[in-house]
């Protein structure tokens, strides 16, 4: 199975801030790697797909990068609606279609 | 607009069996692979089944092998899945979704979650 390690598990930001959240594969996933919000009590909501390809409707703050083994998230200006979960994910292989663990944005 | 809407959720007993369905529409449902992802209180999420448009390829993650079964029927738009022989360890919201269609599988809509609890 190909495993998904997100880091950090958390960390602390203010509005405006650049935030950036990395995702690594234990084996290379090409760039299958999609990237995840969730907010308290609401089902995740597709932000990036194929690495760094912008879902329809995604603010342009919100930017993914890498291929092979590391990826990034980056948010450009923390907006308030932005404190969240964040998740990757790899869709190179199945079975598992595996998460990260999971990146928690907190306010500082 | 793509809408999923899943029900069947609830208070089971350990060894107990539960059907989830998944109501699909604003979207050609025969067209998609679907999925079946859950996430347990408190922590992050867990793929565990998938299944192609025409129901040809099945997977399942090894923590559900053997226990549950996807299916779906595309003639009325609808994703299901077969738990048995449930544990504790089962209980999540267990969220209904479609693979996009666009040869990268992501993950493009999810329904609200279904809440499956686990308890004697």
């Amino acid at each position: 199975d190909i495993q998904m390690t997100q880091s950090p598990s958390s960390l602390s930001a203010s509005v405006g801030d650049r935030v950036t959240i990395t995702c690594r594969a234990s084996q290379s996933i090409n760039s299958y790697l999609n990237w995840y919000q969730q907010k308290p009590g609401k089902a995740p909501k597709l932000l990036i797909y194929a690495a760094s390809s912008l879902q329809s409707g995604v603010p342009s703050r919100f930017s993914g990068s890498g291929s092979g083994t590391d990826f990034t998230l980056t948010i450009r200006s923390l907006q308030p609606e932005d404190f969240a979960t964040y998740y990757c994910q790899q869709s190179y292989s199945t079975p598992p279609r595996t998460f990260g663990q999971g990146t928690k944005v907190e306010i500082k | 607009q793509v809408q999923l809407v899943e029900s069947g959720g609830g208070l089971v007993k350990p060894g107990g069996s539960l059907r989830l369905s998944c109501a699909a529409s604003g979207f050609i449902f025969s067209d998609y692979y679907m999925s079946w992802i859950r996430q347990a209180p408190g922590m992050g999420l867990e793929w565990i089944s998938r299944i192609s448009s025409r129901d040809t390829n099945i997977y399942y993650a090894d923590s559900v092998k053997g226990r549950f079964t996807i299916s779906r029927d595309n003639a009325k738009n609808s994703l299901y899945l077969q738990m048995n022989s449930l544990r504790a360890e089962d209980t999540a919201v267990y969220y209904c979704a479609r693979e996009g269609g666009g040869g990268w599988a992501e993950t493009d809509y999810w329904g609200q979650g279904t809440l499956v609890t686990v308890s004697s």
